[in-house]
């Protein structure tokens, strides 16, 4: 089952310009991850967001959580061709607390130099 | 360094084999993970384990078994029952700390890649 999903699909902007992925959730959750893949490789954390928060910031990432839409935003400020790379969000399923992440399809993003 | 480290990093198998995979991590967390990847697509929990010697089956464990023996090791086995093993293979582990208290960071190993001839 895929409890997010992101959108675009796929997203290609210039260096030095901003992207902007969204993803939406079905069910209730504590808290909304954002992960990246670059190609061929794992997976490593970017940032987590609670439910009760509303944005947070790590550098050059900036995330948006609006729980009544369900849906968060993750915008990467003045892209670098090092960006280029799938980027997902995750959710424990129904707000639970096994440890369990659920994965959405993600967005691949192409930053050209 | 603490990770975990994943082998064979590409495996190839024949159709009616069974191909056991490797995880082993160095960051003493409890939990760990099986996830598999197909191509333009997103991450499918196979099983999990948050404790030695306990483990639940994730949303696609038809064909694939595991073992949790030690807290270091998470082997995956990809039977011959699995119709369509042909994918990208990841594991992941986390704290139990960070897993009760619902905000569960995973820490990914760089994956196995298994095709099936």
């Amino acid at each position: 089952s895929q409890q997010g999903e992101e959108d675009p699909q796929a997203l290609s902007i210039q260096e030095g310009e901003n992207a902007t992925m969204n993803c939406s959730y079905k069910t209730s959750i504590n808290n909304l991850q954002w992960y990246r893949q670059n190609s061929g490789r794992g997976l490593v954390h970017l940032i987590l967001i609670r439910s009760n928060e509303r944005e947070k910031h790590s550098g050059r990432l900036r995330v948006t959580l609006d729980t009544s839409k369900k849906s968060s935003s993750l915008l990467i400020t003045a892209s670098r061709a090092a960006d280029t790379a799938s980027y997902f969000c995750a959710t424990p399923p129904g707000g639970s607390n096994t440890g369990k992440l659920i994965f959405g399809q993600g967005t691949t993003l192409q930053v050209k130099p | 360094d603490g990770g975990i480290t994943q082998s064979p990093k590409y495996l190839f198998r024949k159709e009616g084999q069974n191909v056991t995979l490797s995880c082993e991590q160095n960051l003493n967390h409890d939990a760990m993970y099986w996830y598999r990847q197909d191509p333009g697509q997103g991450l499918r929990l196979i099983y999990y384990s948050q404790i030695v010697n306990d483990f639940q089956k994730g949303d696609i464990a038809e064909g694939y078994s595991v073992s949790r023996e030690k807290k270091e090791s998470f082997p995956l086995t990809v039977t011959s029952a699995q119709k369509n093993p042909t994918a990208f293979y990841l594991c992941a582990s986390s704290s139990r700390r960070t897993a009760s208290s619902g905000a569960n960071v995973l820490t990914f190993g760089a994956g196995s890649r298994l095709t099936v001839l």
